[in-house]
C-alpha cells in the first residue's frame, strides 16, 4: 500500500473557478504535510505546509484530517498560471518524505 | 544563480556502465536527498544524508550509492545501470533550522536515459 495516494486527475478547470484535492496517508504516525508544485519537466517547490487548524495562504487553503487521514488543498480564483501538477507530500518519522504521485490541474481560459 | 544544481542535466548511457550523477548546494544546509521520479510512480527517496558523515538508505537504494563528499555535495552513482533505471533524477536539501523547518529545496532534476 502506498503511503500517499492522490487521485492523478486530471484536473481542467475554467479560469476562475474552485477545484479541490484531496489526498490520503496510510500512516498514522505522519508527523508533517506539505503541498508543493510542480511545472512541467521541472522541480518541485514547497507551495504551502498544511496545519491540524487549517492554514490560508492567498487564494489557497490547506485542511488536514488526522482522523480520516487525509489532507485537501483548495484553489480559488483560479488562473491560467495555476495549471501544474500538485504533491501531496508527508513525514512520517524523522527526516524521509513521501510524496503522492500528484494531481494534473489545467486551467482553461 | 540556482541554490542547488546537478550536473549533468542530461545523460544517455548504455546497460552496465557505471554513471555518476553530482548535486551541489550553496545553501549551507546540512540534510541532502535524492530522488527518482518515474510518470505514475511519484517521487521515491533513494538515499538521504544528515551531514557529511550520515549516510541512510531510502526506499529504493537497491542498485545505488551515494557519496557525501562535502556539506555542499552529495553524489549519487549507478555501479552497474540498467534500463529501468531510466527515471528523472532529483537532489534536494532542508535545513531543520530553517523557520520553514522542513521545507525541501529541489535541484532542477537530472534526466537519465539507460538503453
Amino acid at each position: 500500500r502506498k503511503e500517499v495516494e492522490q487521485d492523478p486527475g486530471p484536473f481542467n478547470v475554467p479560469e476562475g473557478a474552485t477545484v479541490a484535492f484531496n489526498c490520503t496517508y496510510s500512516n498514522s504516525a505522519s508527523q508533517s504535510f506539505f503541498w508543493y508544485r510542480q511545472d512541467c519537466r521541472k522541480e518541485p517547490k514547497l507551495l504551502m505546509s498544511v496545519y491540524s487548524s487549517g492554514n490560508e495562504d492567498g487564494r489557497f487553503t490547506a485542511q488536514l484530517n488526522r482522523a480520516s487521514q487525509y489532507i485537501s488543498l483548495l484553489i480559488r480564483d483560479s488562473k491560467l498560471s495555476d495549471s501544474a501538477t500538485y504533491l501531496c507530500v508527508v513525514r512520517i518519522t524523522g527526516n524521509q518524505f513521501y510524496f503522492g504521485t500528484g494531481t494534473s490541474l489545467t486551467v482553461i481560459p | 544563480d540556482a541554490d542547488v544544481t546537478q550536473t549533468p542535466r542530461n545523460r544517455i548511457t548504455k546497460t552496465g556502465k557505471r554513471i555518476m550523477l553530482e548535486c551541489s548546494q550553496t545553501k549551507g544546509h546540512d540534510r541532502m536527498y535524492w530522488y527518482r521520479q518515474d510518470p505514475g510512480l511519484g517521487l521515491q527517496l533513494i538515499y538521504y544524508s544528515f551531514d557529511v558523515k550520515d549516510i541512510n538508505k531510502g526506499e529504493i537504494s537497491d542498485g545505488y550509492s551515494v557519496s557525501r563528499q562535502a556539506q555542499a555535495k552529495f553524489s549519487l552513482s549507478l555501479e552497474s545501470a540498467i534500463p529501468n533505471q531510466t527515471a528523472l533524477y532529483f537532489c534536494a536539501t532542508s535545513d531543520p533550522r530553517d523557520p520553514r523547518q522542513e521545507t525541501q529545496y529541489f535541484g532542477p532534476g537530472t534526466r537519465l536515459l539507460v538503453l
